[in-house]
């Protein structure tokens, strides 16, 4: 079973338009969630992050939000630069000292000039 | 060398044959981590090794095994592999086992035929 879901496997978004990647868990041990950025024959770089005694995080053009009641939080990316399309990766950790990240498929996001 | 270096960046491997993959890091991190991507699954962990002397299994740890011999080298081996072992392969560190932002080579494409 899928604890974290990225259920659209691709967006499209206009230049300087926002951008909104969405990102659900079912597991209510995760205690901290992660985006990461992965462009074509890269490894994923690691974006930004949120802690699960908050609700938002953001980072200049970045910012996520944790909705720990509907187990779901989402990626803003605005404004929505050409640069920025890549696949991007929810991942989430439970409590504990093993760190193990959970991570979802991923979403493709083409930002079109 | 800058970061966490894995080689070879791509290899064909006929099935049955033993193979390693290299990592390398220079950032002295003591964890370090070992990833699977395939297409629609997301990053899969497959072992992991919280410092030197010591590893784990992740998510998917079957049909591989790993060592921690120094803090700077994590080379995952394939005994014998088979068709579904085709992947691309990403190694991961993190300064210590409690912090999530890893990061990550630059892949190694590993196709089994």
């Amino acid at each position: 079973d899928q604890q974290v879901k990225q259920n659209s496997p691709s967006l499209s978004v206009q230049e300087g338009r926002i951008s909104i990647l969405n990102c659900d868990y079912t597991n209510s041990m995760f205690d901290y969630f992660l985006w990461y950025k992965k462009y074509p024959a890269e490894g994923p770089t690691f974006l930004i992050s949120i802690s699960s005694i908050k609700d938002k995080n953001e980072d200049g053009r970045f910012t996520v939000f944790l909705n720990k009641s509907a187990k779901h939080l989402s990626l803003h990316i605005v404004p929505s630069q050409p640069g920025d399309s890549a696949v991007y990766f929810c991942a989430a950790k439970s409590g504990g000292s093993n760190y193990k990240l959970t991570f979802g498929k991923g979403t493709l996001l083409t930002v079109n000039p | 060398i800058a970061g966490i270096t894995q080689a070879p960046t791509s290899q064909i491997l006929a099935a049955g044959r033993r193979m390693t993959l290299r990592c390398t890091q220079d950032m002295r991190h003591n964890a370090m981590y070992w990833y699977r991507q395939d297409l629609g699954l997301g990053l899969r962990l497959i072992h992991y090794s919280n410092t030197a002397g010591t590893t784990g299994k992740g998510e998917v740890p079957d049909g591989y095994s790993v060592s921690r011999a120094n803090t700077d080298d994590f080379p995952l081996t394939l005994a014998s592999a088979v068709p579904s072992q085709t992947s691309v392969y990403f190694c991961a560190s993190t300064p210590d086992s409690l912090n999530t932002e890893a990061f990550f080579g630059q892949g190694t494409r590993l196709t089994v035929v």
